[in-house]
């Protein structure tokens, strides 16, 4: 299958601070990629749908402002968690399409103090 | 719209034995069906996919799965469970189209292996 790296794998921050979690497709390119959570002993829920060179399309309920993405390249996309709270702690997880499948990145476990 | 429904959310079976791990899904298209495995703290493994070609779809580390479109279901099975299999499997659906990739998540399913 195919790689795709997510860094940091895990991040500790105080509340207010701002994180970035940088995703990569090691071995493939594609336009369109996604990012979604995974809070404890639930599922993953989509948070937003990103094309390269386009504004990211939000799930409902996601703010836009606070989770902002950037998708500078077929194989680079970075999820910036703006003035972080406690309950913004989950697991985040990127993955990349190819053809219907999706492939995912290992996640970045984020826990705000 | 569309929804997955994972029937359990713990199953335990013995080494050697038939997993069974169900999946009842609602998408107002023809759905493309996917299930997933997550070991802790790590991402989500593709084991197999449904995309509209053979019903019986087989995947990796010896799972297989059918799609039945009069049952609305995808359930996963393998007939002899192996300690390495224990972890968490999700059950997802794409509806294709502008939805394309777009991936919907059942509940999932800790499965565990005991001796």
């Amino acid at each position: 299958g195919a790689v795709v790296s997510q860094h940091p794998s895990r991040v500790i921050c105080k509340s207010g601070t701002s994180v970035k979690i940088e995703c990569r497709s090691l071995d493939f390119q594609a336009t369109t990629m996604f990012w979604y959570r995974q809070f404890p002993k639930q599922s993953l829920m989509l948070m937003a749908t990103s094309n390269e060179g386009s504004k990211a399309t939000y799930e409902q309920g996601v703010e836009k402002d606070k989770f902002l993405i950037n998708h500078a390249s077929l194989t680079l996309s970075t999820l910036t968690v703006t003035s972080a709270h406690p309950e913004d702690s989950s697991f985040y997880i990127c993955s990349w399409g190819r053809g219907e499948t999706q492939y995912f990145g290992p996640g970045t476990r984020l826990l705000v103090l | 719209a569309q929804s997955v429904t994972q029937l359990g959310s713990h199953v335990s079976v013995s080494e050697g034995a038939l997993v069974l791990l169900r999946c009842n899904y609602s998408s107002s298209v023809p759905p493309y069906l996917f299930w997933y495995v997550q070991y802790p703290n790590q991402g989500l493994q593709l084991l197999l996919k449904y995309t509209s070609a053979a019903t019986l779809v087989k995947g990796i580390n010896g799972f297989e799965a059918e799609f039945k479109k009069s049952e609305t279901s995808f359930h996963l099975t393998k007939p002899s469970a192996h300690m390495s299999d224990a972890a968490e499997y999700f059950c997802a659906v794409s509806e294709g189209g502008t939805s394309y990739g777009k991936l919907t998540f059942g509940q999932g399913t800790i499965l565990t292996v005991h001796p």
